[in-house]
């Protein structure tokens, strides 16, 4: 089974589109990130969310807007697609106690707006 | 949270050992110091994770010296599928501690 996995792999759309992608962990993990890697390989978070709840909001434009209906799940809908919004986005978890943080990322989902 | 500074891209050759070194002078004390590895379409993967001296598992081995102000990840006879981005990161355990991973060192493992 994925530990991490997120839906669609690729999202092709036209500008202005409304689209979504999906993220589930089967970790049992309380914290759930979207992280953008653009062109040049830089990995930066978005969002974070802890038990539901949302704990870190970087700043990213108001079209993008995560849902978390349980802690298994971090879905991310972006309204009126531009297009830098085109990379990959990730989908990570990570269960927070001792030691440093652990990040476990989903394979990606590469969006392409044109 | 510490910045951290590894080279940009480095080369090997099949069964050598490599090691990737990376500055974070500012490290809290709080902080512990990640590895990640990256293939292409794919997501980072953990590969280790020390706060002093030196760690070891199936993988790699992690060396911190006492001041803590670097780290070496050392991967033991690389593979052609060694080659890949290698992220260092630093932080603590609170939630999106780890914002930003940055360009990363991309090794390259030839024949």
């Amino acid at each position: 089974d994925t530990a991490v996995s997120q839906t669609p792999k690729y999202l092709v759309t036209q500008m202005g589109n409304d689209k979504s992608i999906k993220c589930e962990q089967n970790l049992g993990h309380d914290t759930m990130y979207w992280y953008k890697q653009d062109s040049k390989k830089f990995l930066k978070i978005m969002f974070s969310y802890n038990n539901k709840e949302l704990i870190i909001n970087e700043t990213v434009p108001n079209r993008f807007s995560p849902k978390s209906p349980d802690k298994a799940h971090l879905n991310l809908h972006i309204n009126s697609l531009e297009l830098g919004d085109s990379a990959v986005y990730f989908c990570a978890s990570s269960q927070l106690g001792q030691g440093g943080e652990k990040l476990f990322f989903g394979s990606g989902t590469q969006l392409s707006v044109l | 949270l510490a910045k951290t500074t590894q080279p940009i891209s480095m080369d090997s050759y099949e069964g050598q050992e490599v090691n990737i070194t990376c500055s974070h002078n500012n490290i809290a004390t709080n902080d512990y110091i990640t590895w990640y590895q990256q293939f292409p379409s794919q997501g980072p993967r953990f590969i280790i994770q020390g706060y002093k001296t030196k760690v070891t598992n199936e993988v790699a081995s992690l060396f911190i010296p006492a001041d803590r102000k670097s780290s070496t990840l050392s991967l033991p006879r690389v593979s052609l599928s060694d080659t890949a981005v290698y992220y260092c990161l630093v932080g603590d355990s609170n939630a999106g501690n780890m914002l930003t991973f940055g360009g990363g060192t991309r090794l390259m493992v030839k024949p």
